[in-house]
């Protein structure tokens, strides 16, 4: 059980374009979804807390307008990277937490690579 | 502000060697301590917890004690397995956040 899925697992797009990322929570309600940035050999970085009907809330310096998140049901939360540029290609991950914060269930993350 | 910081990788043991991969912390309060591993080609996953000073949080063979006096939450195990292979993140708790660590990269050799 606790399974989130991410599509899709790598995408490469066009500088200028934009890109959508989906995150599913398969077999449980997830109140809060998480969106973390990872860069090679570094750690998670948190970018934004969703949680479902109401606005996400970002982390400082993370650009709400470039990274849009929705959490529109209690299973699916989107993360659309708007206007990619080369400096956007990193690996974003997902997580689901059905309640207490420690519980998150992550997804296999997304490759994103901005050409 | 608060922090994690674990060994740097990669970590190359033999079959049934002894694991040690250290994980210090920084932080205002007392957090609740984890360790994740993330196993090739699959999410993170909750290896095991300790939520306050002395607490050992034990998991498949993997133990990690919440060492209030040192800050640290080191993770061990008596004899390591090639299905042991991933990255393994050290984490803890602030508000409803988890703040990790850079992970460490775990190669365990035939």
């Amino acid at each position: 059980g606790a399974v989130v899925s991410q599509h899709p697992s790598r995408v490469i797009c066009k500088s200028g374009t934009s890109v959508k990322i989906e995150c599913r929570s398969l077999d449980f309600q997830a109140t809060t979804m998480f969106w973390y940035r990872q860069f090679p050999k570094q750690s998670l970085m948190l970018m934004a807390t969703s949680n479902e009907g109401s606005k996400a809330t970002y982390e400082q310096g993370v650009e709400k307008d470039k990274f849009l998140i929705n959490h529109a049901s209690l299973t699916l939360s989107t993360l659309t990277v708007t206007s990619a540029h080369p400096e956007d290609s990193s690996f974003y991950i997902c997580s689901a937490s059905p309640g207490a914060s420690y519980e998150q269930y992550f997804g296999p993350g997304t490759r994103l690579t901005v050409t | 502000g608060d922090s994690v910081t674990q060994m740097e990788g990669p970590v190359t043991l033999s079959e049934e060697a002894f694991l040690t991969i250290n994980c210090t912390y920084t932080a205002t309060g007392y957090p609740s301590l984890f360790w994740y591993v993330q196993y090739p080609g699959e999410g993170l996953q909750l290896l095991l917890k300790a939520t306050k000073a002395d607490d050992k949080g034990s998991n498949k063979g993997f133990e990690a004690t919440y060492r209030k006096e040192t800050t640290s939450f080191h993770l061990e195990k008596g004899s390591v397995q090639v299905s042991d292979s991933a990255v393994y993140f050290c984490a803890q708790n602030r508000d409803d956040k988890i703040i990790f660590g850079k992970g460490t990269r775990l190669h365990i050799l035939p």
